[in-house]
């Protein structure tokens, strides 16, 4: 079984350019999660879906941040436009509802210059 | 606020010997959910182990066994005949038990390094 699919596995942009990160949950899994994980910290969570709805989203950065998860599959984290601070690994994860386990995909590494 | 402190940023072990990793959170729930995750340079967490907080036994993985204190608020791992593939970075997670938020709550982690 494949697990948890994101692409790309690193980014490199200028400030102020946007950048989308994508995700691709285990198949079957209705519960999707984005982390965000600062340099030599532990994830902290951005937004979380219950199929297509966003059931959490109070630590999302609403000003620049986005994100869509259409028809209940894959997802979408959006970052517009990126700032310095930005940078770290953005980690998706997908469970099956949301009071199981969660299996993580391999993150994609923002570097903003 | 529920929180989790991993106060060991760093920890080596030699292989084959045993390691134990510290963990100390703050919740004022009586029913929750406490984890440790692997994540080695790959960068893709793996769970290592789960414990209830309602069950008084400690939770084992074959060499991965937890030291779980409630009224202390400590849980720690330990890790034992530590082999190669053991070198990676390891978090402390706390999780509700009521609700299916599923949201997980990390410490800051603890690097440890195995010596051959």
């Amino acid at each position: 079984e494949a697990g948890v699919v994101q692409s790309p596995r690193y980014k490199i942009i200028e400030k102020k350019q946007p950048v989308a990160f994508w995700c691709n949950p285990i198949s079957g899994h209705n519960t999707l999660y984005w982390y965000r994980q600062n340099l030599g910290q532990g994830p902290e969570l951005l937004i979380r879906y219950e199929n297509e709805e966003a059931v959490d989203d109070s630590q999302l950065p609403k000003d620049r941040f986005s994100a869509e998860r259409l028809k209940g599959v894959d997802s979408t984290l959006k970052i517009q436009p990126a700032e310095l601070g930005d940078s770290a690994v953005y980690l998706c994860a997908s469970s099956l509802g949301g009071g199981n386990e969660q299996f993580f995909g391999p993150g994609t590494r923002l570097t903003v210059l | 606020a529920q929180t989790v402190t991993q106060s060991q940023p760093e920890m080596s072990v030699q292989e084959a010997e045993t390691v134990t990793l510290s963990c100390t959170y703050d919740t004022s729930e009586s029913d929750y959910y406490l984890f440790w995750y692997k994540q080695p340079p790959s960068r893709q967490m793996i769970l290592v182990i789960r414990q209830e907080a309602y069950k008084q036994q400690n939770a084992t993985e074959n060499r991965f066994s937890v030291n779980f204190q409630k009224a202390a608020k400590s849980f720690s791992l330990k890790i034992s005949d530590s082999q190669l593939g053991d070198a990676a970075m390891y978090f402390c997670a706390y999780r509700f038990y009521s609700g299916n938020t599923g949201k997980l709550i990390f410490g800051q982690g603890t690097t440890l390094q195995v010596k051959p």
